[in-house]
């Protein structure tokens, strides 16, 4: 069976660090990679895509793949209480397949 | 921006009574959409996918007698909860499938639909 596996939290991290979000998957075929941001009593905001190997960056935000190893992250630079939310790491698998991760609770504390 | 819509975005009903919620992709034409029902404090589950022009393909352990899709043009997919029961109550998100040629197929959610059955 097809996953996306993410460490469910909460991670806390003081405002101003760096916050860490990783998340692995198991199907080697996955082409397409996303990150979205759920406010509590919310829906899924888009983040961020990634397709290549390497580093994507934008904003505050950056998303690292390895396809090798079969995990992408997301790094969240300068963290601000209003990046407290959770965040799911999805994979497009093939088609319009995508399977979604249950997500990390990110706290920053102010 | 990829825009989608959900009408309502709150609805209150009696036990029994059916409730009709729209998904409108605003500014991009959707072959798939996808309706997803999150509990509180829950991951996202996955009920089906909607299909333009076609049937919609529901996940395991949904019924589809119960969850009407119709997804009858390129940018509105309907849900229909049918006799509703207060075990339905829940938050309703739809997802309308875009393709770019940057990450290919990728998904925009909907602001949701908060459904409570009395």
């Amino acid at each position: 069976q097809k996953e996306v596996e993410q460490n469910s939290g909460p991670l806390s991290v003081p405002e101003g660090a760096i916050a860490s979000l990783n998340c692995t998957y198991s199907d080697r075929g996955s082409q397409s990679f996303f990150w979205y941001r759920q406010y509590s009593g919310k829906s899924p905001e888009l983040i961020m895509f990634i397709y290549s190997n390497g580093d994507k960056e934008d904003g505050r935000f950056t998303a690292q793949l390895n396809k090798a190893s079969q995990y992408v992250s997301l790094l969240i630079r300068d963290s601000q209480p209003s990046d407290s939310a959770t965040y799911l790491c999805a994979v497009n698998t093939g088609g319009f397949k995508t399977i979604f991760g249950a997500g990390t609770r990110l706290f920053v504390k102010a | 921006g990829a825009v989608v819509s959900q009408h309502p975005s709150w609805v209150i009903c009696k036990s029994g009574t059916s409730v009709k919620i729209e998904c409108r992709s605003l500014d991009f034409q959707a072959t798939t959409m996808f309706w997803y029902r999150q509990f509180p404090k829950q991951s996202l589950m996955l009920m089906a996918t909607s299909n333009e022009g076609s049937k919609a393909t529901y996940e395991q352990g949904v019924e589809k007698d119960k969850f009407l899709i119709n997804h009858a043009s390129l940018t509105l997919s309907t849900l229909t909860v049918t006799s509703a029961h207060p075990e339905d109550s829940s938050f309703y998100i739809c997802s309308a499938l875009r393709t770019s040629g940057g990450a290919g197929e990728t998904q925009y959610f909907g602001p949701g639909t908060r459904l409570l059955v009395l």
